[in-house]
């Protein structure tokens, strides 16, 4: 089925490890971008893509890095896990917004605790 | 900055009432506005969307507004059923300078449909 995959669904890290989440549509969208979700704070953007090679800053990058290779996928790397860094993280995706009638599709998440 | 407030933050109704969620933003540049659902420890689902242009969009029970001018929206639910029991996400589409195209978020409303 077409649509945002993320893997994995749960993971537990120790502080200061490192990991890579994962990205991957097929819907051939543009734009690709990653949120995390907090309690009373909502969703807030951490980085996004305009397409392959590029990417860019959000509201709350520190601490995560990404890349573009290619059109599909679009992982998060957590350079050293923190304990603030607990959350539940999104990867969306979508054609151009400013030109198109399309939405975002979310992927299911990635519950991460760090420890 | 973009702010998205949405009023009531939790709603309990009995089954079968109509009822209405209420989302405003502070700046009317969008592109396009999201009604999103998330069932607990679930992703989130694109129910409507209504472009700036649009005043509203219906989707079986689910009608979403838009009064960009006024910036609000509302989503009306009709003959609202237990299974509606969800939290409801109202997000903008728009421009931000310092991290391009995004969607920003409400905190959501909680709304549970009594049997």
């Amino acid at each position: 089925n077409a649509g945002v995959t993320q893997t994995p669904k749960f993971q537990v890290l120790k502080t200061g490890q490192s990991m890579t989440l994962q990205c991957a549509q097929d819907m051939n969208h543009e734009y690709m971008s990653w949120y995390r979700q907090d309690p009373g704070m909502g969703l807030r953007l951490i980085h996004y893509s305009v397409g392959a090679g590029i990417t860019d800053q959000g509201e709350v990058p520190n601490g995560y890095n990404v890349s573009r290779s290619t059109t599909e996928d679009f992982p998060l790397r957590l350079l050293s896990a923190a304990p603030s860094q607990t959350s539940v993280y999104f990867c969306a995706s979508s054609y151009r917004p400013d030109v198109t009638y399309y939405g975002y599709t979310f992927g299911s998440g990635t519950r991460l605790t760090v420890v | 900055k973009q702010e998205v407030t949405q009023i009531p933050a939790a709603l309990s109704v009995p089954e079968g009432e109509n009822l209405v969620l209420n989302c405003s933003f502070t700046d009317s540049a969008i592109y396009n506005l999201q009604w999103f659902r998330q069932d607990p420890g679930k992703g989130l689902t694109s129910l409507l969307l209504i472009q700036s242009s649009q005043r509203e969009q219906t989707s079986g029970r689910l009608n979403a507004s838009l009064d960009k001018s006024s910036g609000r929206s509302t989503l009306y639910i009709a003959a609202s059923q237990p299974g509606d029991s969800a939290t409801y996400l109202c997000a903008v589409g728009g421009w931000v300078e310092t991290s391009g195209s995004r969607l920003t978020f409400g905190e959501g409303t909680q709304l549970t449909v009594n049997p």
